[in-house]
């Protein structure tokens, strides 16, 4: 089976840097995938980590490292725009590229 | 382009009342997925279809069926509704190619009293 943990909530502050961890057990997987969801709204992607290392998309980084079973989503220069839940996801590495999501971090910026 | 639309958006049932919801997807994808999501919760696979006539469970199967009635329609059918039932559900279908990047509907918010 495959388990995702994420920090229920972040709090940060307009024009700051935040970090999303996301902690995994799986037999195996593709990559690690990053999902936005605004309130009343659907996931939307954001970023995908197919191998180790750090993947930057514009104001948002994520990083995987596979043999610490972690990775994280950086968000930089921090919008109002961005409070939202942040999921993380994981496909197997067979069979039919369903993903499971992790529980979701709630991420509230400040003024 | 619409990508995946929804219908209903929003749905409200008496226990044992039986709906079907809709979806379909406009960008020629071959997998298509129905989520569930509860409050403060992630999203649960309840059925999958890998391509048009093949449909499997996924982590929640009970209490729905589905049909892929064609390539670009899956629709997901709750016989007898229960308030456990009670969420919001999402349709979504796979970029082809990708094994992560899923296109989400809108969704629909279902109550069942």
């Amino acid at each position: 089976g495959q388990s995702l943990e994420q920090p229920s909530e972040v709090t940060a502050v307009e024009g700051a840097i935040v970090q999303i961890n996301c902690t995994y057990q799986t037999s195996g997987f593709y990559g690690l995938s990053w999902y936005q969801q605004h309130d009343g709204g659907a996931p939307t992607f954001l970023s995908y980590n197919a191998l180790d290392g750090l993947e930057e998309t514009g104001r948002f980084s994520s990083f995987l490292s596979r043999s610490d079973s972690y990775g994280y989503l950086l968000l930089q220069e921090l919008q109002m725009k961005d409070s939202a839940s942040y999921f993380c996801a994981v496909s197997p590495p067979t069979g039919r590229r369903a993903l499971t999501f992790g529980s979701g971090t709630r991420l509230q910026v400040q003024p | 382009n619409a990508g995946v639309t929804q219908t209903p958006k929003f749905q409200v049932l008496k226990t044992g009342q039986s709906m079907t919801l809709q979806c379909a997807q406009d960008m020629n994808h071959n997998s298509m997925y129905w989520y569930r999501q509860d409050p403060g919760m992630g999203l649960r696979l309840i059925y999958y279809s890998a391509s048009e006539g093949t449909t499997d469970k996924g982590e929640v199967p009970n209490g729905y069926n589905v049909s892929r009635l064609n390539k670009r329609e899956f629709s997901l059918r709750l016989e007898s509704a229960a308030p456990s039932q009670t969420s919001v559900y999402f349709c979504a279908s796979l970029s082809v190619g990708s094994y992560n990047e899923q296109f989400f509907g809108p969704g629909t918010r279902l109550t069942v009293l």
